[in-house]
Formats: structure tokens, C-alpha cells, sequence
């Protein structure tokens, strides 16, 4: 069965400090998309970033890079020099398919706060 | 383009009564997928439906239900509410499905339940 870890819960961080998110999932198929989403307050999830299982090389977006190994089944997410903007709740998701198509699972989340 | 749209955003329902929530998502987008979030079990898959079909659910109640309709836009029903209902109910959107699409979320209809 696919699962997905996030083992912060929350962390907080004051303003321009670097801050790497962490992920690991867990999925026998491989073929399978990592995807990280941003909820701010306002409910909405943001999508960030879609990886599939055979491109591993790292992305920059910004202040966003994100670390994909598959040899330790995790995809990391740092936020360099982070802003009070950044702080919401982060989401790492797997899918993979199966006869009914596309099944995805989230994180439970980490909460980010960032101070100023 | 207009993204995805929920409606209600706010709705508080007596234990009991039966809610019906809407989404319409990004046009010409064909799967729309539903989610329950609570603070207690993080986001949880209800169901997904594509072309007006249900092809996957999560592990839900019977009281929850859902519909699309041929513009794709899809509707979901809770009968008989309880307590535990009481969370924020995310709709999401893609352009197909089993290709790895991303979803595009709604910014999602809170439900309390008294």
C-alpha cells in the first residue's frame, strides 16, 4: 500500500533562515508522481512542484528546490531565505495507479511558521 | 481562467439534516475529485468521478454520495449528519485522469455540524 510520511509536524523559523521539509513515501509500482502543495489560511491547496519516479534531478524555482531520491524514497522541500509569506501548510502526495486509475495520497502535512 | 469554484464556502448543519455541496471545476477539465480534511485524519479521498461515472472511492460511509453532471461539474450529498462530519471539504480538478495529472484544488466549503 502507498503511503506517504511527514514527520514534522510544525516548524517554526524566523525570516530569511533556510528550512528543508521532509518526505518519504513508500509505493511497490514504479511508475508513480510525487507532487507538493501549499495550503495557506485561506484553505486553498497551492500546487508547487509534480515529479514522475524516472526524473530524478533536483528543481530550483525561486527560493524552491526540491531533493528527489529515490534510493531513500524521499522528496524533500527547502525554502531558502524564507518570508512570512512562505508560512502555511505544506502537503507531499504519491500517486500511482491501479485498475481504477489514478490514486493519490497525501502527508498529513507540516505546518511552517515563519516570524519576522 | 476561472479556477476551480465551490460553493457553498461556509455551511453549519444540525446533526441529522443532509447538506449538498457544489463544485464546478476548471473548464475543460473532466475529473473532479473530492476530499475531506479534518485536523484529526489530514485529507482524505471520498471519490473521483470522470464522464459523469463514480471510478473511485475512498472509504466512506454510504451517507456520503456524489454526481457529476455532463459539464463535469459535480455535486457532493451527506445524509443523515453527524458531529464528526464537521471538516473542510476540498474539491479538486484535473484535465484527465491516469496520467499523472495534478489536481487543481477549490478553496473548499467548511462544514459544522451542531
Amino acid at each position: 500500500a502507498q503511503k506517504v510520511t511527514q514527520a514534522q509536524t510544525e516548524i517554526s523559523v524566523v525570516e530569511k533562515e533556510d528550512v528543508t521539509l521532509d518526505c518519504v513515501y513508500e509505493t511497490r509500482d514504479t511508475t508513480y508522481y510525487l507532487f507538493w502543495y501549499k495550503q495557506p489560511p485561506s484553505g486553498e491547496l497551492v500546487f508547487l512542484i509534480r515529479r514522475n519516479s524516472f526524473d530524478e534531478q533536483n528543481e530550483i524555482s525561486g527560493r524552491y528546490s526540491w531533493n528527489f531520491q529515490k534510493s531513500t524514497s524521499s522528496f524533500n522541500f527547502t525554502i531558502t531565505a524564507s518570508q512570512v509569506v512562505d508560512s502555511a501548510v505544506y502537503f507531499c502526495a504519491l500517486s500511482e495507479f491501479d485498475n481504477y486509475g489514478q490514486n493519490f495520497v497525501f502527508g498529513p502535512g507540516t505546518r511552517l511558521s515563519v516570524l519576522p | 481562467k476561472a479556477g476551480v469554484t465551490q460553493t457553498p464556502r461556509y455551511l453549519i448543519k444540525t446533526r441529522g439534516q443532509q447538506v449538498t455541496l457544489s463544485c464546478s471545476p476548471i473548464s475543460g477539465h473532466r475529473s473532479v475529485s473530492w476530499y475531506q480534511q479534518t485536523p484529526g485524519q489530514g485529507l482524505q479521498f471520498l471519490f473521483e468521478y470522470f464522464s459523469e461515472t463514480q471510478r473511485n472511492k475512498g472509504n466512506f460511509p454510504g451517507r456520503f454520495s456524489g454526481r457529476q453532471f455532463s459539464n463535469s461539474r459535480s455535486e457532493m450529498n451527506v445524509s443523515t449528519l453527524e458531529l464528526g462530519d464537521s471538516a473542510l471539504y476540498l474539491c479538486a480538478s484535473s484535465l484527465n485522469r491516469g496520467n499523472g495529472d495534478g489536481y487543481t484544488f477549490g478553496s473548499g466549503t467548511r462544514l459544522t455540524v451542531v
